[in-house]
């Protein structure tokens, strides 16, 4: 499985765009990206997932360059709410399917 | 409510004691993983297991076993507690060993005094 480097922690205030970026120099051939979201004393929720170029949803933007050695998750006009530690996942999935996951990213939206 | 159900929410003992976790997976997942989330560690994985068969380990603990049943509902044993086996405890299910799309559950706070 890949190793994902990521910041530890970031600030934003609210109504901001903040992009979180991931770098994951290994990525294999069959591997996914994945990005989770955790609130404290909660269980990881599925953000988005992507393989190459750009995935969007109702939450979130996910960003992938051709090389695919990092990727960046993009949340539009974060809230208070949105204040969690995001998590980048690499694999594949297909061989024993367990996440990984690396410290992530906390961060904190301010009013 | 993500469809994973993980009981007892809470569950406080004293070191030495054994306890049993349960999880309830989403309805079709076939896999179970368990994750444990202490403080200074993140979040770890422990155990999988596809279909009643364990199918990957990861940093589980000789005292720690864990199993899942016909119904794929599992339970995660933790015997000779000690203090450094407080932590939050979950669940998390999926529909294929591997594929995408887990899902976890609310987990269980374990304190052990």
């Amino acid at each position: 499985l890949a190793k994902t480097t990521q910041p530890i922690s970031m600030d934003s205030y609210e109504g901001q765009e903040v992009n979180i970026t991931c770098s994951h120099n290994n990525i294999a051939t069959n591997d996914y990206i994945t990005w989770y979201q955790q609130f404290p004393s909660q269980g990881p929720r599925f953000i988005i997932q992507g393989y190459k170029t750009k995935v969007t949803n109702e939450v979130a933007s996910l960003f992938i360059p051709a090389d695919r050695k990092s990727s960046t998750l993009s949340l539009p006009r974060v809230s208070l709410s949105d204040t969690a530690v995001y998590y980048c996942l690499v694999g594949s999935y297909n061989q024993g399917g367990k996440l990984i996951f690396g410290q992530g990213t906390e961060l904190s939206v301010k009013p | 409510d993500s469809g994973v159900t993980q009981t007892p929410k809470h569950l406080i003992t004293a070191t030495g004691q054994r306890v049993t976790l349960r999880c309830s997976p989403r309805s079709g997942d076939l896999s179970v993983y368990w994750y444990q989330q202490s403080l200074d560690q993140g979040l770890q994985f422990l155990i999988q297991y596809y279909n009643g068969e364990e199918r990957a380990k990861g940093n589980i603990l000789e005292r720690f076993s864990a199993q899942q049943f016909p119904d794929l509902h599992s339970e995660l044993n933790l015997s000779s507690l000690e203090l450094g086996d407080s932590a939050l405890y979950f669940c998390a299910s999926s529909a294929l060993t591997g594929g995408h799309g887990y899902t976890f559950g609310s987990g269980t706070r374990l304190t052990v005094v």
